[in-house]
C-alpha cells in the first residue's frame, strides 16, 4: 500500500498565509495534485503537477514540492477558503493512486 | 459548459449489484481519461477506478479489484461502473471525474450519486 500524510487540521486568522503539507515516499518522482472540497460540494482542482494552477483558480493558491513533501499555500486566507483540502498522487510504479486523508482549513 | 452527471445510485443489499452511469457533455469525451472517486459521508476521498481515453488502460483500487468493472462508450459520451458483490463498506457517494490529457488532474467532477448498501 501507499500513503500520503497530511495534518488533520490547519487554522489561521483572516489575511494570514495557510500552509498545508503532504508527505509521501514517491513524491520526489511523482506529481502532486491538490483538491479543495467545501461542505456539501464536489471537490475542485486547485493545483496540478505540483505547482500549476488552473486558469479559474485565484493566484492566492500556490503549490510546491521538494523531496518527499509537497505544500499547498493559501496566501491571504479568507473565510471563503475554508474547507477540506486533499493531496493526490501515485506510488513509484504509478499503479496505486491515493488521496491523502485531508486537511481541514479553518479561517477565524 | 462542461458537465458530468452521475446516475444509478440507490439502495442495494450486500452481495447484490448496481451499475452507475456518468453522462458527459461540453468537452470531447473520447479524448480524456475518466475516473470514479468515492467518499463515505463525513470521510475522505478514495480513488476507485480509472479508464484511458480509448479503454486501453484500466486500473482499480485494491479495495474493489475483482468486484467492480469500469467501462465507457465514447459514442454515447458515457462512463460506467458495474459494481458486483457489494459490501457495506462500499456505501459512499460516487463521483465521476474527468482526467487530464496526460495526467491525473481531475478538473471536472460530477455532483455525485449515493450508493447505500444495507440489508
Amino acid at each position: 500500500s501507499y500513503e500520503l500524510t497530511q495534518p488533520p487540521s490547519v487554522s489561521v486568522s483572516p489575511g494570514q498565509t495557510a500552509r498545508i503539507t503532504c508527505s509521501g515516499d514517491a513524491l520526489p518522482r511523482k506529481y502532486v495534485y491538490w483538491y479543495q472540497q467545501k461542505s456539501g460540494q464536489a471537490p475542485v482542482l486547485v493545483i496540478y503537477e505540483d505547482s500549476k494552477r488552473p486558469s479559474d483558480i485565484p493566484e492566492k493558491f500556490s503549490g510546491s514540492s521538494s523531496g518527499t513533501m509537497a505544500t499547498l499555500t493559501v496566501r491571504g486566507a479568507q473565510v471563503e477558503d475554508e474547507g477540506d483540502y486533499y493531496c493526490y498522487s501515485t506510488d513509484s510504479s504509478g499503479d496505486l493512486r491515493v488521496f491523502g486523508r485531508g486537511t481541514k482549513l479553518t479561517v477565524l | 459548459e462542461v458537465h458530468l452527471v452521475e446516475s444509478g445510485g440507490g439502495l442495494a443489499q450486500p452481495g447484490r449489484s448496481l451499475r452507475l452511469s456518468c453522462a458527459a457533455s461540453g468537452f470531447p469525451f473520447g479524448d480524456y481519461a475518466m475516473h470514479w472517486v468515492r467518499q463515505v459521508p463525513g470521510r475522505g476521498l478514495e480513488w476507485v477506478s480509472g479508464i484511458g481515453y480509448d479503454s486501453g488502460t484500466i486500473a482499480y483500487a485494491d479495495s474493489v479489484k475483482g468486484r467492480f468493472t469500469i467501462s465507457r462508450d465514447n459514442a454515447k459520451n458515457s462512463l460506467y461502473l458495474q459494481m458486483d458483490s457489494l459490501r457495506v463498506e462500499d456505501m459512499a457517494f460516487y463521483y465521476c471525474a474527468k482526467g487530464g490529457l496526460r495526467n491525473d488532474a481531475f478538473d471536472v467532477w460530477g455532483q455525485g450519486t449515493l450508493v447505500t448498501v444495507s440489508s
